[in-house]
């Protein structure tokens, strides 16, 4: 069976700080991955998608990037972290290619700015 | 830009009672419907979706939605809740994307509060 996985689960990181979160995927093969972020308040927002290595496409501009350097493998990052980066990250996972696909999500990983 | 509104933020209940949540969205074109559930400390996990054929579907635990297409609308019911039902539930939309990649556009959650 497929399993995802995040970390690390919570994270407390000054402002102007580095981010690195990742996300990985096993039982499957060649999925389509994805990183949301809930904000305080807010429904879940799609950042990033990926279809295959090397293949990321922005939803928001912002202050963060993706990256997807091998097939099950999804990295979050940012140079420098904002106050405003605060929120709850979560990776999901799809396969199909037929428009008709359901996502699975992982743990997710709870950020605080400060 | 599709939207997806959910009519109720918090909603209190007691056991036995119906239950019925809002969802409405706002895109024109073909799309899968889908609402998730997250329990207290757990994962966020899938409890229905809809892609097409009979628009009533059934999903665990009892849980069944009805698109409506007229209405853009995909309410979520069950007719006895139970105390494990309290959860955060959100409904969310893709679009039919014919064999690419799609994501999701989440409503903003309700949060139920079941009382023995």
């Amino acid at each position: 069976s497929q399993t995802i996985h995040q970390w690390p689960a919570t994270l407390v990181q000054p402002v102007g700080s580095p981010l690195s979160l990742e996300c990985t995927v096993e039982g499957t093969s060649n999925p389509n991955l994805y990183w949301y972020r809930q904000a305080a308040g807010r429904g879940l927002q799609l950042l990033f998608y990926s279809v295959g290595i090397g293949q990321i496409s922005s939803e928001v501009p912002q202050n963060l990037s993706a990256s997807r350097p091998q097939d099950r493998q999804f990295i979050l990052s940012s140079k420098k972290l904002l106050l405003s980066d605060s929120g709850f990250y979560l990776c999901a996972w799809s396969v199909g290619g037929s428009g008709q696909e359901t996502q699975y999500f992982g743990p997710g990983t709870r950020l605080l700015v400060l | 830009a599709q939207s997806v509104s959910q009519h109720n933020h918090h909603v209190i209940l007691s056991e036995a009672a119906s239950l019925e949540l809002g969802c409405n969205y706002s895109y024109g074109g073909t799309v899968n419907l889908f609402w998730y559930v997250q329990y207290p400390g757990q994962h966020l996990q899938l409890l229905l979706k809809y892609f097409s054929g009979d628009p009533l579907v059934k999903g665990i635990k009892g849980f069944e939605a009805e698109f409506i297409k007229s209405k853009f609308s995909f309410n979520l019911r069950k007719p006895s809740v139970q105390w494990s039902d309290t959860a955060e539930y959100f409904c969310a939309v893709n679009r039919y994307s014919g064999g690419g990649a799609d994501g999701l556009t989440f409503g903003k959650g309700t949060h139920l509060i079941i009382q023995p």
